[in-house]
């Protein structure tokens, strides 16, 4: 079965550095979705993408945060200046359609990120 | 009112128990409705989707209720590999697009 594959799985950063998360979605999906969980919170929603732009995004995802497809397979999110609170599980998802119907949100196994 | 609402718990039950989790949501408009289960530090897996008819898949029976908008899951027979935290999650349209929304889950503990 197809899978959705986010590299790495854990990266360490300090305070104020750059990070991109990276992730391979599922290859005739064209849905992609970011979304993170805090450690002992919920699954959170931070933006969407389709056809090259940003569908929708929430109050979470602000000016540190960008998205990209640069190539026709990879899906990043970058964090410019990262804070102690951006430490968190990141999921990246994808889906084949929209509204989701009987196909819905194909997660990765997510991005540990911790800031120290 | 939360988007998503559920019951954190924990639900501690033996095996073989039959455990149901509820869900309420705030969005008259959603659309479809669906049961992940996440273990400890994974990515949330799909393990139902929930229509207005009910749905069963073994163990587990999923109902949709649009007009009190309650979803609810039943699992009968529980196995100690049930032990997970079930998430509710809604889909909504905003006009640009879809995404989906989760409650903060229900954590259940089976045990011997």
């Amino acid at each position: 079965e197809p899978e959705v594959t986010q590299t790495p799985s854990h990266q360490v950063t300090q305070m104020g550095q750059e990070v991109i998360l990276r992730c391979v979605p599922i290859s005739n999906h064209l849905y992609f979705y970011w979304y993170r969980q805090i450690l002992g919170q919920k699954v959170e929603f931070l933006v969407s993408f389709y056809n090259n732009e940003i569908s929708e995004k929430s109050e979470i995802f602000d000016d540190q945060f960008s998205v990209e497809r640069p190539d026709g397979s990879n899906f990043t999110l970058k964090i410019r200046s990262t804070k102690l609170e951006d430490s968190a599980m990141y999921f990246c998802a994808s889906s084949g359609i929209q509204g989701f119907g009987n196909s819905p949100l194909h997660f990765g196994n997510g991005t540990r990120l911790t800031v120290t | 009112r939360k988007e998503v609402e559920q019951d954190p718990g924990p639900f501690n039950v033996p095996e073989g128990a039959t455990v149901a989790f509820n869900c309420t949501y705030s969005n008259s408009a959603s659309q479809s409705f669906f049961w992940y289960r996440q273990d400890c530090r994974k990515e949330p897996k799909l393990l139902m989707s929930v229509y207005s008819s009910g749905n069963e898949d073994g163990r587990f029976t999923a109902q949709l209720n649009r007009a009190s908008q309650y979803i609810s899951l039943l699992i009968r027979d529980s196995k100690l590999s049930d032990s997970a935290t079930y998430l509710c999650a809604v889909s909504s349209y905003t006009g640009t697009a879809s995404k989906l929304t989760f409650g903060t889950g229900t954590r259940l503990q089976v045990t011997l």
